[in-house]
């Protein structure tokens, strides 16, 4: 049974860089794909992108040109870096585990969320 | 183009039974979904992994009262003997080749 365990900066300014990390307790590292979603408030939830233990990722293409997420398999650690925040990127920030199986992937451990806050 | 669609809400009595629906796009009724649910002021939870065949599987720990079925392209969440705690928003969720897609959500209200 997986754990993931995340912390960063909740508040930021605007054009600031947002930086999470998530640690990973139990279970394997390197045979799944690693995840950041966010929820803005009151809204439903938005993929942002996706690492795996090589380092390959996926992102949203809506969000693409400002994201970078990296992994640290010596930690079990997996980052975000999102740049050039604004108050559109206000939101609780959640990483997750991504399961895959017969060609499908899902998320099947969460973290427990960041609230992050973009303001002036 | 891959998208879930969902009702925005839905109620049931407390006791009772309810059955949420998830819509994949035209073209995408093959798809293997997975259901989430969102508690008040809670972070999502995994319930499920829900085949086209309407097999599933489910997270550690969640209940017998929740079980998933499938026809076409429809994907469907059913909760038996609620509870007030099952009060909270349930996600459908997919993958399409590169990047994954959630459906918009549906406030369940136990009442």
């Amino acid at each position: 049974q997986a754990q993931l365990q995340q912390w960063g900066a909740g508040l930021l300014k605007p054009s600031e860089t947002l930086s999470l990390t998530c640690a990973v307790y139990g279970g394997s590292f390197s045979g799944y794909y690693w995840s950041w979603i966010r929820q803005s408030p009151g809204k439903g939830l938005e993929w942002i992108g996706e690492i795996n233990h090589s380092g390959s990722t996926n992102y949203n293409p809506s969000l693409k040109s400002r994201v970078t997420i990296s992994v640290d398999m010596s930690k079990n650690q997996f980052s975000l870096k999102l740049t050039s925040m604004t108050a559109a990127d206000t939101a609780v920030y959640y990483c997750a585990r991504v399961s895959t199986t017969t060609g499908w992937r899902y998320f099947d451990y969460w973290g427990q969320g960041t609230l992050v806050t973009v303001s002036s | 183009q891959l998208v879930l669609t969902q009702s925005p809400s839905a109620s049931a009595s407390l006791g009772a039974s309810v059955k949420l629906t998830c819509t994949l796009s035209s073209g995408h009724s093959s798809y293997t979904i997975a259901w989430h649910q969102q508690q008040p002021e809670k972070g999502p939870r995994y319930l499920m992994k829900l085949n086209s065949d309407g097999s599933h599987s489910k997270g550690d720990g969640i209940p017998d009262r929740f079980s998933g079925s499938s026809s076409g392209a429809e994907r469907y969440l059913t909760i038996s003997s609620l509870q007030s705690e099952d009060e909270a928003d349930y996600y459908c969720q997919t993958w399409g080749t590169g990047f994954h897609v959630f459906g918009g959500g549906t406030k369940l209200t136990v009442l």
